[in-house]
């Protein structure tokens, strides 16, 4: 098993460019999440999503839109990227009876010029 | 309102205790879980208290009082691997998880 993987690892942009993460998992998990971690700091929800075809925002959910593909896949979008969006991004699933433990990406480490 | 407190940093030396504190205030608190992340890599869960009292998992323990909105991870015969962030983050009945800063542990020989 693979786990949780993120595409890609690094990526530079310059404001008001477009973007896509993408997040796949093959645990058979219901839950996905996309969290931020800027330096220093710990993670906070952007978004969650309980099931295919359900997303809730989290704590920080302006300036990104998210897609549940299916159950599989998880992706986060950004429309127009900010220099405020220059952070670590990750990607985590989790069982619907188990959403105290989830299981991370790599992550995505992301700058905005 | 809703936050997690720990604190930003803890020294320890090799094969000693060292005990991380997170206190929390929320409401719909489910449990207290803990992460923990080596630099530069991802957050892997440790380990999770619902109830009062503590778990223990190998050299790892973690403790909760819900009536004090705190609780603990105890890290026993510290290794120099065990250098790394712990993150403390709750867990509510809406099935989101909000976590701490994290506390920057480092092991000394």
């Amino acid at each position: 098993n693979a786990g949780v993987t993120q595409t890609p690892k690094f990526q530079v942009l310059k404001t008001g460019q477009s973007m896509t993460l993408q997040c796949a998992q093959d645990m058979n998990h219901n839950s996905m999440y996309w969290y931020r971690q800027d330096p220093g700091m710990g993670l906070r929800l952007i978004y969650y999503s309980a099931s295919e075809g359900t997303t809730d925002k989290g704590e920080v959910p302006n300036g990104y839109n998210v897609s549940r593909l299916n159950k599989r896949e998880f992706s986060l979008r950004l429309e127009s990227a900010a220099p405020s969006q220059t952070s670590v991004y990750f990607c985590a699933s989790s069982e619907g009876s188990r959403d105290y433990e989830q299981y991370f990406g790599p992550g995505t480490r992301l700058t905005v010029t | 309102g809703q936050s997690l407190e720990q604190p930003s940093e803890v020294t320890a030396v090799e094969g000693a205790i060292v005990q991380i504190n997170c206190t929390y205030q929320t409401s719909g608190f489910y449990g207290l879980s803990w992460y923990q992340q080596h630099d530069g890599g991802a957050p892997t869960f440790l380990s999770y208290n619902a109830l009062d009292g503590l778990e223990e998992t190998g050299r790892f323990s973690s403790f909760l009082s819900r009536s004090d909105s705190y609780g603990y991870l105890l890290l026993q015969e510290l290794q120099m691997k065990d250098s790394a962030s712990y993150f403390c983050a709750y867990n509510t009945n809406a099935g989101k998880s909000t976590f701490g800063d994290g506390t920057t542990l480092t092991v000394k020989p």
